[in-house]
């Protein structure tokens, strides 16, 4: 069965602190991807990172980095040095394959509320 | 680029209207998906399309909606006829061939 956990429900840190969102996913596919969304207090959402499941690299975007292992099913996310415009819930996603209409079932999970303080 | 467009940006209408909400993907990308948020049922991924054909519709929650793609510029997401169980954010999403999803702003439907 798919399933996506952030078991983080909210989080709070003072600017500049670094934080990290988790996700752990459940698949019994081999081929998946895994994405992360941005969606902050004025509601439009705001795709951040896709990853397919065979490639393990973790990565770098500026403030922001991510990382997969497999090994553990998670796919955590990390804001270093975090600023008040971070604050937004995210969303964590896995698609896999639709076996029954030969395209790809996302779920996401319930999201991390971040507030980032001055 | 304008970037995704979706129209109207809310809507209110009463129960049993037909609901029509519409989006203009950014020219050139070849997907364009359809979401829907709820406080109760979070983020939903309700029908994707490929070079304007339908590829998975299993997100579709019943019969009452229907999604078409007629062009590569323009979809529709129809709900008719529409209950107050509809009333949602409806988010309309295209991606490019490197797999980078854009978002419109939302079309907030409340169903009387």
């Amino acid at each position: 069965a798919q399933k996506v956990t952030q078991a983080q429900t909210e989080i709070s840190v003072v600017e500049k602190e670094d934080v990290t969102l988790d996700c752990v996913y459940e698949t019994r596919d081999t081929t998946y991807y895994l994405f992360w969304y941005k969606q902050p207090p004025s509601g439009e959402l705001v795709f951040l990172i896709r990853r397919n499941s065979f490639d393990e690299q973790n990565e770098i975007s500026g403030r922001y980095s991510w990382n997969f292992q497999k090994s553990t099913s998670s796919f955590n996310f990390t804001i270093t040095a975090s600023q008040v415009v971070d604050s937004a819930v995210y969303f964590c996603a896995l698609s896999e394959a639709n076996y029954v209409t030969g395209g790809f079932k996302t779920i996401f999970g319930a999201g991390t509320r971040l507030f980032v303080k001055a | 680029d304008a970037g995704v467009i979706q129209s109207p940006r809310h809507e209110v209408t009463e129960m049993g209207q037909e609901v029509t909400l519409r989006c203009k993907p950014i020219s050139g990308h070849d997907y364009l998906f359809w979401y829907r948020q709820t406080m109760m049922r979070g983020l939903e991924l309700l029908i994707y399309f490929n070079n304007n054909v339908p590829i998975d519709d299993s997100g579709m929650p019943e019969d009452r909606f229907s999604a078409k793609m007629p062009n590569a510029s323009f979809s529709t997401l129809k709900i008719q006829p529409s209950e107050p169980r509809d009333s949602a954010v409806y988010f309309c999403a295209s991606q490019t061939s490197r797999n980078e999803q854009f978002f419109g702003p939302g079309t907030r439907l409340t169903v009387l």
